[in-house]
């Protein structure tokens, strides 16, 4: 069974470029969340998208935004990059988006921003 | 202002021997409590997790800790073996409707032939 999969692996970018991030969950799982994790530090929570809504949204500015289909992939757009926003993008899916739901991570995308 | 704290960045551990992780929170909301461990080029992979309502979860050579009043929690692998060498996160989460996770800075544990 295919885990997560995230694409692009790796990119670079121009700052005030904008970016695309794309992500497929486990089969089955409907829940998709969005992380960055900055060098040396942990994941941090940007977006969660339960049946193509919108559950939960962390601390980011409005640059950063995202969607999920039908089929429960899901896409994050972050518009006029920064140079903070060098991060290792994770994309993690689960059953239902509960508590307690047991989150899978896919193997992330790097951006750079020069 | 971090809700979940990992004090120790790195830690060496002979192998064979008990590598113990500690973690630190401050929301006394949160339901669940996560460890992950991540190799470099890998996304976080799901270890072992522990509910409030308990003291300790047992999964192997893993345990995890939880001691609700000192808001604390430790994991436990017995014994360290090579490929445990990685970088350990402690989470928490459930003081909401979704499943955000709130992630600690991590602890990088070596473990020494």
């Amino acid at each position: 069974d295919a885990g997560v999969t995230q694409s692009p692996t790796h990119l670079i970018k121009t700052r005030g470029q904008q970016v695309t991030l794309r992500c497929s969950p486990i089969s089955g799982h409907k829940s998709v969340s969005w992380y960055q994790q900055v060098l040396g530090q942990g994941p941090q929570f940007i977006f969660q998208y339960y049946e193509k809504e919108e559950r939960g949204r962390g601390n980011f500015p409005d640059r950063f935004s995202a969607r999920q289909f039908p089929n429960y992939s899901s896409e994050l757009n972050v518009n006029a990059l920064l140079l903070g926003d060098s991060a290792l993008y994770l994309c993690a899916s689960s059953l239902r988006g509960e508590v307690g739901n047991t989150i899978y991570f896919g193997e992330g995308s790097w951006l750079t921003v020069v | 202002d971090q809700q979940v704290k990992q004090n120790s960045p790195s830690l060496s551990v002979q192998e064979g021997r008990i590598s113990i992780l500690n973690c630190d929170y401050t929301n006394s909301m949160f339901d669940y409590f996560l460890w992950y461990k991540k190799y470099p080029a890998e996304g976080p992979t799901f270890l072992i997790s522990i509910s409030s309502i308990k003291d300790k979860n047992e999964d192997g050579r893993f345990t995890v800790f939880l001691n609700k009043s000192a808001k604390h929690l430790s994991l436990h692998i017995v014994p360290s073996q090579p490929g445990d060498s990685a970088v350990y996160f402690c989470a928490a989460s459930g003081f909401g409707r979704d499943d955000k996770i709130i992630f600690g800075k991590g602890t990088r544990l070596h473990i020494l032939p």
